[in-house]
């Protein structure tokens, strides 16, 4: 069935330093990639979103990039900081038109210390 | 700024008993999700509407849950008996044709 795996599932860093997440999915019909936030006892909220016609996609201090053939893409975080923790999610979806569910990654919990 | 809005935000009930959630999407989002989250692990999917019909119900466990959307607007989503492993993040999240899903804050239920 469709599966999407995230790595790492923890990640610490500094203050200042970047943060790279990873995410593998297994439906090559797969055409819209979202990334989500979601700090504790809140909603997840989209950060970023990069469909299948593009590589990468840059929002300020955020990128995502995209590699088809590898079926897989990834989320970078450059300068972090402290409020940059939180879980983030990578998902998958086949988007068409109205329908698409989207299959979501079990999470990387970022830790950004001062 | 429109929101999904849910409630309750949080539910104690006891195994065995009845339990309802419910969704009201962004207006005029036509699709309509309802996620749950255990604790440590990504939204999984278990409904899907697109107005009032069901689209995908797959990994529904349709022997206790049932989900409805009568008018195409609000949903609810309801769990008769609860079971201690019901215990989870329940998300409802909406959109509108290739837009992003806007999440509501979510019921957390708790089964004792």
């Amino acid at each position: 069935g469709e599966n999407v795996e995230q790595h790492p599932s923890t990640l610490s860093v500094q203050e200042g330093d970047s943060a790279v997440i990873k995410c593998t999915y297994s439906d090559s019909a797969s055409n819209y990639f979202p990334w989500y936030k979601q700090e504790l006892g809140k909603r997840p909220q989209l950060i970023i979103d990069i469909r299948s016609n593009v590589g990468e996609k840059k929002d300020q201090r955020i990128a995502v990039t995209l590699n088809k053939t590898a079926k897989h893409f990834s989320l970078h975080i450059t300068e972090t900081q402290p409020e940059d923790s939180a879980v983030y999610f990578c998902a998958a979806s086949k988007r068409t038109g109205n329908t698409g569910k989207l299959i979501f990654g079990q999470g990387t919990t970022l830790q950004v210390k001062p | 700024e429109a929101e999904v809005a849910q409630s309750p935000r949080y539910k104690i009930t006891e195994k065995s008993q009845a339990v309802a959630f419910w969704c009201d999407p962004i207006s005029g989002h036509a699709t309509l999700y309802w996620y749950r989250q255990i604790l440590g692990q990504g939204p999984e999917l278990l409904v899907q509407f697109q107005d009032e019909s069901v689209v995908d119900d797959s990994q529904l466990p349709k022997d206790r849950f049932s989900a409805e959307r009568l008018k195409g607007v609000d949903s609810t989503l309801k769990i008769q008996p609860a079971e201690l492993g019901d215990s989870a993040m329940y998300l409802c999240a909406s959109r509108h044709p290739n837009t992003e899903a806007f999440f509501g804050q979510g019921t957390r239920l708790t089964v004792v």
